[in-house]
């Protein structure tokens, strides 16, 4: 089936250094989205990739759809303690109908 | 501000129970989703649903079924709850698939 690679699977940083972690897939995908899921919510939406070669911001966030569409990063710019949660990966299935969803990367930051 | 509501948020039941975990939203979506979170993080697509009176079993296999009788509402029934159902259940919508999806908050469910 569908099966999508994040790493790292975990990471502690610093408050204040930058963060990078990337989904991988062995499929070509057109749609990728990154999700934050904060301690005991659910899962809020970062960013949407529609183009292949994409690099998109939303604050201190910023992702690319890779050339390949077969790999996405983010990036965490200034990392600040509420930062920590668990980034999800999702592609749009092939079908058009459904997301599958990355293992995911916790992140924890130190003050 | 969430558009999408789970109820309860944490739940303990006895084994053989029955359940009904509650999921709305008021944002007129047709499509609806649960998830089952283990503990290892990792999100599975257990039921879904296009619209009123269409459910679909999802990727993993569970003993829960669903309902769509309301474009607003998608409750998840488990008729005997049994340890191996501990978990937490996220229910999702959207309205074009294309622009993802909104997560309720969860239900947090221990069966002992």
């Amino acid at each position: 089936g569908q099966q999508l690679n994040q790493s790292p699977q975990s990471m502690f940083i610093q408050e204040g250094e930058d963060v990078s972690m990337n989904c991988t897939s062995s499929s070509i995908f057109n749609t990728w989205l990154w999700y934050k899921q904060d301690p005991g919510e659910g899962p809020v939406l970062l960013i949407a990739l529609y183009k292949a070669g994409e690099l998109t911001s939303n604050g201190r966030l910023t992702a690319q759809f890779g050339i390949t569409r077969k790999d996405s990063f983010l990036n965490i710019s200034a990392s600040i303690p509420s930062d920590v949660g668990i980034y999800f990966c999702a592609v749009l299935d092939n079908y058009g109908q459904n997301f599958v969803f990355g293992p995911g990367t916790r992140l924890s930051v130190l003050p | 501000e969430a558009d999408i509501y789970q109820t309860p948020r944490y739940l303990v039941i006895g084994t053989g129970k029955k359940i009904t975990l509650e999921c709305s939203q008021t944002m007129g979506h047709d499509k609806m989703y649960w998830y089952q979170q283990d503990p290892g993080m990792e999100l599975h697509l257990i039921h879904y649903s296009y619209g009123v009176n269409s459910t679909e079993k999802g990727d993993l296999s569970s003993e829960s079924t669903v309902s769509r009788i309301r474009t607003e509402h998608f409750p998840l029934t488990l008729e005997s709850a049994r340890p191996s159902h501990t978990s937490q259940y996220l229910c999702a919508s959207s309205a074009l698939v294309s622009y993802g999806y909104t997560f309720g908050s969860g239900t947090r469910l221990t069966v002992v």
